[in-house]
């Protein structure tokens, strides 16, 4: 079974500041199916990047996807107050299906 | 515009089953390629996925859940239904569906999701 490991747990910055968020498979996986979510408190999850590095509609360009095998990188390049949420990477895999990882809490420092 | 809202019970009883509703607009899941897939998360966790349903009926369970999930559609009303036999607390937290296009990527739209506790 596929499993999708974030890292690091929770990332702690000041608005401004470059993010990068990590998400591991623990075997090598398509790019094809990988995605990235937001979530804010009390929100659902929000789409921002499929295909590991094609920003879904109306997502800014700060943020970038790239990433092949297993290892892929979620980063923000400049920090706004409204990039502080939870990310999620998700994988699909036909065997197991759709597979979350844990999530990487950004904060504010 | 695509939305979807889910609605359901928000208190079960252990060993009932629970019953999910997921209503959306903008889309028809008449159409091909179309689908939508019900996550959960239990309070403070990650996401979990637990079924998905396709515009050609096509559905896939997660499968430690699958004996005791059922996703059907009514293109009708534009609903799908998530029935979970069997529950029990561990199956506490807030239920989302969310519309996809084609197997196997990503969920593009969601509803706000819908709290469920299962407590005696």
């Amino acid at each position: 079974e596929i499993v999708l490991t974030q890292s690091p747990g929770t990332l702690s910055l000041s608005p401004g500041e470059r993010a990068t968020l990590s998400c591991r498979a623990s075997q090598s996986i398509s790019a094809n199916y990988l995605a990235w979510y937001q979530q804010k408190p009390g929100q659902a999850p929000r789409l921002l990047m499929n295909g590991a590095s094609n920003w879904a509609p109306g997502i800014p360009g700060r943020f970038s996807g790239s990433g092949s095998g297993t290892d892929f990188t979620l980063t923000i390049s400049s920090l706004e107050p409204e990039d502080f949420a939870v990310y999620y990477c998700q994988h699909y895999d036909d065997s197991f299906m759709y597979i979350f990882g844990q999530g990487t809490k950004l904060e504010i420092k | 515009q695509i939305t979807l809202k889910e609605s359901g019970p928000t208190l079960v009883t252990p060993t009932q089953t629970l019953t999910l509703t997921c209503t959306f607009s903008g889309f028809s899941l008449t159409t091909s390629g179309v689908g939508v897939g019900w996550i959960r998360q239990p309070p403070g966790k990650t996401l979990e996925w637990l079924a998905v349903i396709y515009w050609n009926d096509d559905d896939r369970y997660k499968p430690s859940l699958r004996s005791r999930l059922a996703i059907t559609k009514d293109t009708s009303k534009n609903q799908v239904v998530l029935t979970m036999t069997n529950v029990h607390p561990v199956d506490t937290g807030t239920y989302f569906c969310a519309h996809v296009v084609g197997l196997g990527y990503a969920f593009d739209f969601w509803g706000p999701g819908t709290r469920v506790s299962v407590t005696s």
